[in-house]
């Protein structure tokens, strides 16, 4: 929604696998975030890219769960050996040009649903 | 970080006016209040935000009580199209990165 594209829409994979999730932003935008959500849950947080500023990926819950952005564009989130407790639906949101950090309006994509057998 | 504090869920009849509470009794002055709906199957969407004064728009209204430890979303009159989940999240001067969204208030429009 609103100038974010995410894909796939929806990822089965099995145990162990790697995965990858693709986030597509309109141009500029000045902030990209990844979220985590699992069923009935709420947004975790999962990694946040600003400029060429490191990346703060506080929120990575570990070492398997790696995220890279290109530039101002696409972003991927990757998840090396998934396990069962990584279903979840991931969320990309971007923070528009000209919105201030602490007001501006985060838009986010519709998600990818990832389901881990 | 500051967090909030909002009821599980709520109900409200269609073409009702509908008040969702949020407490955040550690917010700091610089800290703005935000509040996000999520749509059955979407990702979260802005609704509208505040600091000290309370805040119209064409979506709903933002009600900040006088010390800013709670705020109150609301909308005029319910539709069903308002079936969601609300989240309030602070967001400080520094612009946090790390987004607190919590578990929200899930809103049930009764038809």
């Amino acid at each position: 929604g609103a100038g974010v594209s995410q894909s796939p829409s929806n990822k089965v994979t099995e145990k162990g696998k790697d995965v990858e999730l693709r986030c597509d932003p309109i141009s500029g935008h000045t902030a990209l975030y990844w979220y985590r959500q699992r069923l009935g849950q709420g947004l975790e947080f999962l990694i946040y890219f600003q400029g060429n500023s490191a990346p703060d990926k506080s929120g990575l819950p570990s070492d398997r769960f790696s995220a890279e952005r290109t530039g101002e564009s696409v972003s991927t989130l990757t998840i090396q050996r998934t396990q069962q407790e990584d279903s979840a639906v991931y969320l990309c949101a971007i923070l528009r040009r000209g919105g201030f950090a602490n007001t501006g309006e985060l838009f986010f994509g519709e998600g990818s649903r990832l389901t881990v057998l | 970080d500051a967090k909030t504090t909002q009821p599980n869920s709520m109900e409200s009849n269609e073409e009702e006016p509908v008040h969702l509470p949020c407490n955040h009794s550690t917010i700091s002055g610089t800290d703005y209040i935000h509040w996000y709906r999520q749509l059955p199957s979407q990702g979260p969407e802005y609704v509208i935000h505040g600091l000290t004064s309370n805040v119209n728009n064409r979506m709903a209204s933002l009600a900040i009580a006088e010390d800013r430890k709670s705020s109150t979303l609301i909308l005029h009159r319910a539709t069903l199209r308002d079936a969601a989940v609300y989240y309030c999240i602070l967001r400080d001067r520094a612009g946090a990165n790390n987004l607190f969204f919590g578990t929200g208030t899930r809103l049930t429009v009764i038809p």
